[in-house]
């Protein structure tokens, strides 16, 4: 079975601290994500790594940054939290080479309140 | 950027009756894949369908089905004989295959069935 864990489920901070959000996946994935959900915004892409050492920004990167030093494991950074990033974040992970067709793999999700 | 588009924000469904969701996307591109996705209240989200492009016949996945209309950029998703436990949001999304393979996903339809 995949496994894509974070971290934490709920994550209360305050505004203009530093938060880390940590993803790890199990399955040998090239592909890693950060995703911000919001309601009837869906899923939106803030950063993706193809490769160690490698990022992409997706749609909403303002605020955010990323670290992936090892294969297994993505994180995801607010410099400085703000409360407009009050939201529940999700990662994810794939196989470049379209093992299971490119299925992406969740993981339960991060609700993050800034105060 | 490719969108997604989910009409219907919220629908509901008598037990064992019958559910299509709308998606519809836009994109030039001839070879990709779609998805459905299902996020069942506070737990993980999961893949429920997927659909190539290049295949003409439509995926069946037991009480789940899709229609598949690559001319008119439609990918509807049929639940037969609809069970409490389908009551989730459902996600629509679009890859195409490249470096990250990354999802476009849509906004997102809540179902709800009715006991």
């Amino acid at each position: 079975d995949v496994k894509v864990t974070q971290s934490s489920r709920y994550l209360v901070k305050r505004t203009g601290e530093k938060v880390f959000l940590e993803c790890v996946q199990d399955m040998d994935h090239e592909n890693m994500f950060w995703y911000r959900q919001d309601p009837g915004l869906g899923l939106r892409l803030i950063y993706f790594s193809y490769d160690v050492k490698m990022k992409e920004k997706g749609d909403i990167p303002e605020g955010y940054s990323v670290s992936r030093e090892k294969k297994e494991r993505f994180s995801l950074i607010l410099e400085s939290a703000s409360t407009n990033q009050t939201s529940m974040y999700l990662c994810a992970s794939s196989s470049r080479q379209g093992g299971n067709y490119y299925e992406q793999y969740f993981g339960p999700g991060t609700r993050l309140t800034v105060t | 950027a490719q969108t997604v588009t989910q009409s219907q924000p919220e629908m509901s469904v008598q037990e064992a009756e019958t559910v299509t969701l709308s998606c519809t996307y836009d994109t030039s591109e001839n070879n990709y894949y779609l998805f459905w996705y299902k996020q069942p209240p506070s737990r993980q989200m999961i893949l429920v369908i997927r659909q190539e492009a290049y295949k003409q016949q439509n995926a069946t996945e037991n009480r789940f089905s899709v229609n598949f209309q690559k001319a008119a950029k439609s990918f509807s998703l049929k639940i037969s004989d609809s069970q409490l436990g389908d009551t989730a949001m459902y996600f629509c999304a679009f890859m195409k295959p490249n470096t990250g393979n990354q999802f476009y996903f849509g906004t997102g339809t809540s179902l709800t069935v009715i006991p």
